[in-house]
């Protein structure tokens, strides 16, 4: 089945703890991308990849990191949390960039503490 | 600043009837999307929209682009109460250099009463 998978659904930490979220997709995507979801705020992007090795930042990138080193992940890190990133985080991947449609995976609820 | 923003913030209505969301954005666009979004899941997407094109039609959604308007609207018609989600509109920036930022809006959340 073609699906965007994000580990762990659920996750709580104390501030400065690194954490990573991991990606993964399963149908040869070259773009994938983060977006973290506030109330009120709708979706914001924070890092996107347009393929292996190729990243570059969205809109809210500060106190975030990725890498893609393969083709099918892209994980998701926070070196050292703050509260202010407590928030439900998508990965999405797409074939094409903005030019098509975009797959979600099933979201992240991080908490900071 | 938000490229794409909804209107209304909330439309509740009852089944049967039909929906009508809007999207507003501020520069020239390649394409413009709609997702939908059951409460706290992953975005499903329901259309794409090119900017040379003006009305595209997919089961009971039909979703207009106006350009010139820098307008999009989405209508669900004959409601179910299955339809209950929020409806969020994502665009790219045609004039920008960041080919792969796509602006989501703050969504409109809909709620039908069976």
């Amino acid at each position: 089945e073609a699906q965007v998978t994000q580990n762990p659904r659920y996750l709580i930490t104390v501030t400065g703890k690194k954490l990573t979220v991991t990606c993964s997709q399963n149908m040869n995507h070259e773009y994938m991308s983060w977006y973290r979801q506030d109330p009120g705020l709708g979706l914001r992007q924070i890092y996107y990849s347009m393929n292996v090795e190729v990243t570059d930042k969205g809109d809210v990138p500060e106190g975030y990191k990725v890498s893609r080193k393969e083709k099918r992940n892209f994980p998701l890190i926070l070196e050292s949390p703050s509260p202010n990133q407590t928030s439900l985080y998508f990965c999405a991947s797409s074939f094409g960039a903005t030019n098509e449609k975009l797959f979600f995976g099933s979201g992240t609820q991080l908490s900071v503490l | 600043s938000q490229q794409g923003e909804e209107d209304p913030q909330a439309l509740s209505i009852q089944e049967g009837e039909n929906a009508t969301m809007n999207c507003s954005y501020k520069t020239s666009i390649n394409n413009l999307q709609w997702y939908r979004q059951n409460s706290g899941r992953g975005l499903v997407h329901l259309i794409l929209i090119r900017s040379n094109e003006r009305e595209k039609h997919s089961g009971r959604l039909r979703v207009t682009l106006d350009t010139s308007k820098k307008s999009s609207s989405l209508l669900i018609t004959a409601s179910r109460a299955a339809d209950t989600a929020s409806y969020f509109c994502a665009t790219d920036n045609a004039g920008g250099t960041s080919y792969g930022k796509l602006t989501f809006g703050q969504g409109t959340i809909l709620t039908v009463h069976p």
